[in-house]
């Protein structure tokens, strides 16, 4: 099955602690994301990627680290400078070409303790 | 930056009724897709319509690039079709797509 796999579905922060979200595609896309989605709003970017190796920071980044060492690989590092990290995440990837779709994985829950 | 507007905030339907959904924009976009969330958070990819209509099943949409707005109709509405329904849009020379705050649609039996 070709798609968005995003883990843990559910995770939780103690304070000073920083914390990895894990992203993976098997669509061979180049270009991944990273938004959050506070409750009842739209979505905003934290970092974007348009090629391995490379990456750049969205409107909120401030308090987050990505990496992107494998084109199938996006991780997103939480960490214990993000003071109000409770939100949903949300990771895509786009599709090149002629049209030019964003496709999302299921997200994961990030709560603090 | 580019505003993305999107209306009505809510909207409750009856199932079985048909619905428009807008979403006005600020800047000339080479992008643009809607997007429904479920109740789960889940994204789904409705269309990519940076101009012109498309019509997939029930639902279709209408992009007049022009005049900075896009439209997407619901015909026959069901209970499954409850969810926000977000747009998003790419001006020309970015890489990322700006989502709208939503429409959050509840569809009742």
């Amino acid at each position: 099955d070709g798609g968005i796999t995003q883990s843990p579905k559910y995770l939780f922060r103690k304070e000073g602690q920083n914390v990895t979200l894990s992203c993976e595609q098997n669509l061979n896309h180049d270009a991944m994301y990273w938004y959050r989605q506070d409750p009842g709003q739209g979505l905003r970017l934290i970092y974007y990627s348009q090629i391995v190796n490379d990456f750049q920071k969205g409107d909120i980044a401030e308090g987050y680290s990505v990496s992107r060492e494998k084109k199938e690989s996006f991780p997103l590092t939480v960490t214990s400078a993000q003071k109000n990290p409770t939100a949903f995440y949300l990771c895509a990837s786009m599709e090149r070409g002629a049209n030019e779709k964003l496709f999302f994985g299921s997200g994961t829950q990030l709560s603090v303790l | 930056g580019i505003q993305v507007e999107q209306s009505p905030p809510d909207l409750i339907l009856q199932e079985g009724a048909n619905s428009t959904l807008r979403c006005n924009f600020s800047d000339s976009v080479n992008n643009l897709q809607w997007f429904h969330q479920n109740p789960w958070g889940q994204l789904i990819n409705l269309f990519y319509i940076p101009s012109g209509t498309k019509q997939n099943g029930r639902l279709s949409a209408t992009t007049v690039a022009t005049e900075r707005y896009s439209l997407l109709y619901i015909s026959s509405s069901q209970t499954t079709d409850s969810g926000v329904y977000f747009c998003a849009v790419r001006i020309a020379g970015a890489n990322n797509l700006f989502f709208g705050t939503g429409t959050r649609l509840t569809v009742i039996p």
